[in-house]
């Protein structure tokens, strides 16, 4: 069954300091996600990634955050300069869009565990 | 924007007895309701799910039920196994974004 793979696993980071997360969404989807999820939390949306623009991001998604599609497979998040409060389990989504407007096919990545210290 | 409540946070059931969710919406567009599960460390995982033109979906021991009038849908688990234990999260679609619930913790005790 075709995967959403995110890399690192987990990263550890100062504070201050940039970090990239990258995801490889599965190879015929068009939609892209990050999602967040604090320790014990519930899992909250960020942006939304449709034909190599942002289609809609909340607001947690702050000039602090940027995504980017560098080729055709990669996915990334960069938080310009960490805070304590970006620590979280961050998770990479796609979606198959040629389902009708009615299946929404989101498949979640493994997820990247972000500790900043 | 849309506001997903879940009740409740956490859930201890016997193995074998049935486990009850329920979520409620607050925006009338959202038409598509799907349930994830997350073990610990896990990514959510999709269980099932249900579309606003349909009042109950059953998938073997998981049921969904959806009242559009009352924008409310629950998840029903029966025959409960200590493997259901996880987090559950119900969310909320209308326009392609979900927004989740807050969680429910279901600890099933053998």
């Amino acid at each position: 069954e075709p995967e959403v793979t995110q890399t690192p696993s987990h990263q550890v980071t100062q504070m201050g300091q940039e970090v990239i997360l990258r995801c490889v969404p599965i190879s015929n989807h068009l939609y892209f996600y990050w999602y967040r999820q604090i320790l014990g939390q519930k899992v909250e949306f960020l942006v939304s990634f449709y034909n190599n623009e942002i289609s809609e991001k909340s607001e947690i998604f702050d000039d602090q955050f940027s995504v980017e599609r560098p080729d055709g497979s990669n996915f990334t998040l960069k938080i310009r300069s960490t805070k304590l409060e970006d620590s979280a389990m961050y998770f990479c989504a796609s979606r198959d869009p040629g389902q009708g407007a009615m299946d929404y096919g989101y498949t979640f990545g493994s997820g990247t565990r972000l500790t900043v210290v | 924007g849309e506001n997903v409540e879940q009740h409740p946070s956490t859930l201890s059931v016997q193995e074998g007895d049935s486990a009850v969710i329920k979520c409620t919406y607050s925006d009338s567009a959202s038409n598509y309701f799907p349930w994830y599960k997350q073990e610990l460390g896990k990514r959510p995982q999709l269980i099932i799910d249900i579309r606003s033109n349909v009042g109950e979906k059953k998938d073997q021991r998981i049921a969904v039920t959806l009242n559009k009038t009352a924008k409310h849908f629950s998840l029903h688990i029966t025959e409960t196994q200590p493997e259901d234990s996880a987090v559950y999260f119900c969310a909320a679609i209308g326009s392609y974004i979900p927004t989740f619930g807050r969680g429910t913790s279901l600890i099933v005790h053998p």
